[in-house]
């Protein structure tokens, strides 16, 4: 069965970087994408970018730009989420998804980053 | 503010039918066939309900279907349950450079 299991909870300070992974079993993790999507306290969803594990080409949302990078280890099927210059409205839930055509199909369990000094 | 919009609640009986819209524009629901619905209850991660404006991934209940006229896309759910009560999002791919888009989200409160 598909399963994405991300990384546990990270607490930061303002200005830092923090890096979640999001490891992938049950299918050949080179045949589809990885995207990210964070949901602030209470919030909606945001798409973050995503990443293929095919070529490892990137698409970010712009207003990410800049301080997102995406990235992907074939060798253990495992996609990892960079995100720097952290600031307290960066604090929220992220979340792994496989990218199937035009959807996200399975989801990782979430991993809580807390931006706080 | 959200891309696209979605009531911010709803509320129905078990056994009835709701719907729930999601409005955007030329340049995402209007423009292509990419929307997708999500359920999320609370401290969960999201789960497809419907992929491409009216598809439904397999395991999904057929109570839930999805349908599209011009800018807006409809998600409706036939015989509530009490397991229907989550939030429900709306996902279509865009034109622009952030290339997916979500709802604010609807509440979805079984009475």
């Amino acid at each position: 069965q598909v399963q994405l299991v991300q990384s546990g909870a990270e607490v930061k300070k303002p200005g830092a970087s923090v890096k979640v992974s999001c490891k992938a079993s049950g299918y050949t993790f080179t045949s589809y994408g990885i995207s990210w999507v964070r949901q602030a306290p209470g919030q909606g969803l945001e798409w973050m970018g995503w990443i293929s594990a095919y070529n490892g080409n990137t698409n970010y949302a712009q207003k990410l730009q800049g301080r997102v990078t995406m990235t992907t280890d074939t060798s253990t099927s495992t996609a990892y989420m960079e995100l720097r210059s952290l600031r307290s409205d960066d604090t929220a839930v992220y979340y792994c998804a496989r990218k199937r055509g035009y959807s996200f199909d399975y989801w990782g369990q979430g991993t809580l980053v807390t931006v706080s000094s | 503010q959200s891309a696209l919009t979605q009531p911010a609640s709803v509320s129905g009986s078990p056994g009835q039918s709701i719907t729930i819209s999601c409005t955007g524009t030329s340049s995402d629901v209007g423009g292509y066939n990419y929307v997708s619905w999500y359920q999320q209850h609370p401290g969960k991660a999201p789960k497809l309900m419907i992929y491409e404006v009216s598809n439904r991934p397999s395991g999904v209940s057929n109570r839930f279907s999805g349908s599209k006229s011009g800018n807006t896309a409809s998600l409706t759910i036939s015989g509530l349950q009490a397991e229907d009560e989550a939030d429900y999002y709306c996902s279509s791919y865009t034109s622009s450079s952030t290339l997916w888009v979500f709802g604010g989200g609807t509440k979805l409160t079984v009475l």
